[in-house]
């Protein structure tokens, strides 16, 4: 059972170009979070997923970013237009629960924008 | 010793010492705590964790424990090895009726031979 997979692992994009992160959870989770982490802090929540649908993208900022997580295929988190802000590192979660259950991560996709 | 300021508190320890990492929730709502281990270029590795209706879980050389009194969680290492070395981050699950993480500063932990 392979873990949460997300590809690529390092990502350089030119500002104003678009970045597009996949992840593919692990088999049966159908729970998908996506979370930023600036260096040297810890991860910040973005969005929460169930297939087709978007649950809270409360901690996602308003334009630019989006993400889904279609009926077939992986989770994509697009960022358009990107910034040097955008630099980070994104991780991708899965769990098989709604609740009080353990979150797998992915190794995560570094982004920076030069 | 421990430093703190801009850059990510440090625990310095020797090989075979007990490490005691701590942390300091902010939501007393939370219901659900997790310890996460975080090596350099890796995505967060689920090491232990505790519901709010209990005060202490142990694991294979890993002990939980939680103060809803005053809003604290520790993760105690025995006999810590130099495989050990990473940064330790806490995360609390506010009842907002999903698995909503919210992590903490993080700690790094640098364990000597």
């Amino acid at each position: 059972n392979a873990g949460v997979m997300q590809n690529p692992r390092h990502l350089v994009r030119r500002r104003g170009q678009e970045a597009r992160l996949r992840c593919s959870p692990m088999k049966g989770h159908s729970h998908v979070y996506w979370y930023r982490q600036l260096p040297e802090e810890g991860l910040k929540f973005m969005v929460y997923l169930q297939k087709e649908n978007i649950i809270d993208e409360s901690g996602m900022p308003k334009e630019r970013f989006s993400a889904e997580f279609p009926k077939e295929g992986p989770s994509i988190l697009r960022i358009q237009q990107v910034v040097r802000g955008d630099s980070a590192a994104y991780f991708c979660a899965s769990s098989d629960r709604l609740l009080n259950t353990e979150a797998f991560f992915g190794q995560g996709t570094r982004l920076t924008v030069v | 010793g421990e430093s703190v300021g801009l850059h990510l508190p440090t625990l310095s320890v020797q090989e075979g010492d007990n490490s005691i990492i701590n942390c300091a929730y902010s939501n007393s709502a939370s219901d659900y705590f997790i310890w996460y281990k975080q090596e350099s270029g890796k995505g967060p590795q689920f090491i232990i964790d505790i519901r709010s209706n209990m005060d202490k879980r142990q694991g294979q050389r890993v002990t939980v424990l939680l103060n809803k009194t005053v809003k604290h969680l520790s993760l105690q290492i025995a006999a810590t090895q130099p495989g050990d070395s990473a940064v330790y981050f806490c995360a609390e699950t506010p009842n907002t009726g999903f698995q909503k993480l919210v992590f903490g500063t993080g700690t790094r932990l640098l364990v000597s031979p």
